[in-house]
């Protein structure tokens, strides 16, 4: 059965303080894994898409990295902005390449 | 630019009105999609058109009903709603259908059923 796991469910950081968001996925022809940032009450904001092993992307304070079995979201010195929930998505070969969502990483971080 | 827009922001009816929310986008993208998100929950999909002819449904209740009047729009009608519908209505657009492509996702609407 495919499964997209994210974790922690919940995470608060001290303004600077590095860590990581974890989504691990048991999915058959992954064509590409999505990171999207979610403010409360708005719609989710695209972030990166990573298609293979190995691949890497960054954006400022966020670096989104993948292996065969999950991706990490790593936030380097994290501000109070960067405040939200974090999803991923796995879109796989079959099933029209719909998205497959995780339950998200809320993520608080305080000055 | 790769905006999504989407009307109303906010929408209370009752169970037995009638009501549409609108989805717009002006990137060429060639396929739209319906979310829904109940709180603390991700989205969930509910339709996808793809180069304006619906290409999923997810077994969604008859009373929503989706239509694609031209490649920019996507609309969605409802009618006799249940208190349970109530939810963040996400409208997305993708460059196309296939494998590998983002999806941008509107504001949402925030619908409540009285």
């Amino acid at each position: 059965e495919d499964q997209v796991t994210q974790s922690p469910e919940a995470l608060r950081l001290q303004e600077g303080e590095s860590s990581s968001l974890n989504c691990s996925y048991t999915v058959s022809g992954l064509r590409g894994l999505f990171w999207y940032r979610q403010d409360p009450g708005k719609g989710p904001e695209f972030l990166f898409t990573l298609y293979s092993a190995g691949e890497e992307k960054e954006k400022e304070r966020l670096k989104a990295t993948l292996t065969k079995k999950e991706s990490f979201l790593h936030i380097t010195a994290p501000k109070p902005e960067d405040s939200a929930t974090y999803l991923c998505a796995v879109q796989v070969l079959y099933n029209f390449n719909k998205f497959y969502f995780g339950s998200g990483t809320k993520l608080n971080v305080k000055p | 630019d790769t905006e999504v827009t989407q009307t109303p922001k906010h929408l209370v009816m009752g169970m037995t009105n009638k009501k549409s929310l609108k989805c717009e986008q002006h990137m060429g993208h060639r396929a739209m999609y319906w979310y829904k998100q109940k709180a603390k929950k991700p989205p969930e999909l509910m339709f996808v058109y793809s180069y304006e002819k619906l290409s999923i449904n997810e077994s969604v209740p008859s009373r929503f009903s989706p239509e694609c009047p031209n490649s920019s729009l996507l609309n969605l009608h409802l009618h006799a709603l249940q208190p349970e519908d109530s939810a963040l209505y996400l409208c997305a657009s993708s460059q196309d259908q296939g494998a590998g492509y983002e999806q941008y996702f509107g504001p949402g609407t925030r619908l409540t059923v009285t």
